[in-house]
């Protein structure tokens, strides 16, 4: 599986706007970048993927850049709900089985009030 | 609309015991994961069934772990003999479909003693 690398921690005020970065650069061409994260005592909780276009839903937006070697998730106005452990993760849809989800240690996101 | 629920959400056992957990994935999910998260680790992926059948299995699976999810719906993960180093959150997860978004439960913490 292709290697996410991450920050380790970030914080954020309160209603402002967040991005939070990852690396990729062994990509491959058919590896989606999903994101997921985790609140504290709750299991993971899917954000959003995409493959090369930028995608936005309810939760986020996601901005990939052109070479596909990194990704930065974008959370429009960040409220305390959103603290939590953010997992950046490729999947590789072109190998059918290829279940698994293989998450790396996160970002740990700390919302200031 | 119900999501993946776990039980029992925490259980203390002594080194040596064996312990059962059980996983209800959303209803029509034929995919069901398992994954266990030490802590300030990512989830780490354990083993997956595609309705009742068990299609791949983890090298983190000892001998001592066993899954079972009979007649594709509920699942269950048994640890005989457990030790210390089984102390983990124990998550599951279901999707539609091969791909499509995975939905974890809240865990089963597990502190063995």
């Amino acid at each position: 599986d292709a290697k996410t690398t991450q920050p380790n921690s970030m914080e954020s005020n309160e209603e402002e706007p967040v991005h939070l970065p990852c690396n990729h650069s062994t990509i491959s061409g058919t590896d989606y970048i999903h994101w997921y994260r985790q609140l504290p005592s709750q299991g993971p909780e899917y954000v959003i993927h995409g493959l090369t276009s930028n995608v936005n839903n309810r939760m986020a937006s996601l901005a990939i850049a052109e070479d596909r070697k990194s990704s930065t998730l974008i959370l429009h106005r960040a409220t305390l709900r959103d603290a939590a452990v953010y997992y950046c993760i490729l999947r590789d849809a072109a190998l059918f089985g290829n279940e698994k989800l293989t998450f790396g240690t996160g970002t740990r996101l700390t919302i200031i009030p | 609309d119900t999501g993946v629920s776990q039980n029992p959400r925490h259980k203390i056992t002594k080194r040596g015991q064996n312990v059962t957990f059980r996983c209800d994935p959303i209803s029509e999910h034929n995919r069901l994961y398992w994954y266990r998260q030490t802590l300030g680790q990512g989830p780490e992926f354990l083993t997956y069934f595609q309705n009742e059948a068990q299609l791949e299995k983890s090298r983190l699976l000892s001998d001592r772990f066993s899954a079972e999810r009979p007649k594709g719906s509920f699942s269950t993960l048994e640890i005989q003999r457990t030790e210390q180093g089984d102390s983990a959150m124990y998550l599951c997860a279901s999707s539609l479909e091969f791909g499509e978004t995975q939905y974890f439960g809240p865990g089963t913490r597990l502190l063995v003693l």
